[in-house]
């Protein structure tokens, strides 16, 4: 059963860079066809998608984010990480790393990581 | 502002069907698959429904999904209580190029 563990620090000093790592377990994040995504929740609020990354290094970003996101794997250490830049209040939220499936019949997050609290402030 | 539209809320009482609608346009759930994503209080979101109307394996059969245009809808039939949380859909986007969410409708069962 594969499993997505992120970690990384919980607090975030403004205009500082915020990095995240998502550790896959129970298979490899190499096999078969998935996409590796981040997506975030800000408290009492929707989910926002922030970009994804395939094995071969392909990625995708969220437009509204795209300017300070990179988002890389490490298939040796069988992780995915997330660094977004220059940081304000308004990126406090808990972060979510997910498997996306992609299929002939369509893609879904088939699998979510448990999420973490990352707050900006000083 | 979430490029899908949804309710913020729904309610209904135990045992009856309840409906969650999702609004968007063609270049998303005009033209590709909606998914549909539970969030129980304090949890992960845990896919519900994938490409517009298929149950993945070990969700009930009480839930369901339909899409017609550019608009979806959750169904929940014999509603539970255990069935109370947020619910999020989900589609490609051409034109941005990535996911976008609806900003969630959040279930309570009277």
């Amino acid at each position: 059963q594969v499993q997505l563990q992120e970690s990384g620090p919980g607090l975030v000093k403004p205009s500082q860079t915020l990095s995240l790592t998502c550790t896959v377990s129970g298979g490899s994040i190499s096999s078969g066809s998935y996409y590796w995504s981040w997506i975030r929740q800000p408290a009492g609020k929707g989910l926002e998608w922030i970009g994804r990354i395939y094995t071969s290094g392909s990625t995708n970003y969220n437009p509204s984010l795209k300017s300070r996101v990179t988002i890389s794997v490490d298939t040796s250490k069988n992780q995915f990480s997330l660094k977004l830049s220059s940081v304000t209040a308004a990126d406090t939220a808990v972060y979510y790393c997910a498997r996306e499936l992609f299929t002939t019949t369509g893609d879904a997050f088939d699998i979510w990581g448990q999420g973490t609290m990352v707050t900006v402030s000083s | 502002q979430s490029v899908l539209t949804q309710p913020p809320s729904v309610s209904e009482a135990p045992r009856q069907r309840v409906t969650i609608s999702c609004s968007g346009s063609s270049s998303n759930i005009g033209n590709n698959a909606v998914n549909w994503y539970q969030q129980l209080p304090g949890k992960a979101p845990k896919l519900l429904i994938y490409y517009d109307d298929l149950l993945p394996s070990g969700v009930s059969d009480r839930f369901s999904g339909s899409k017609s245009g550019t608009s979806a809808s959750l169904a929940i039939s014999g509603l539970q209580s255990e069935d109370e949380a947020d619910y999020y859909c989900a589609a490609w986007d051409d034109r941005l190029n990535g996911w976008v969410f609806g900003g969630g409708t959040k279930l309570t069962v009277l």
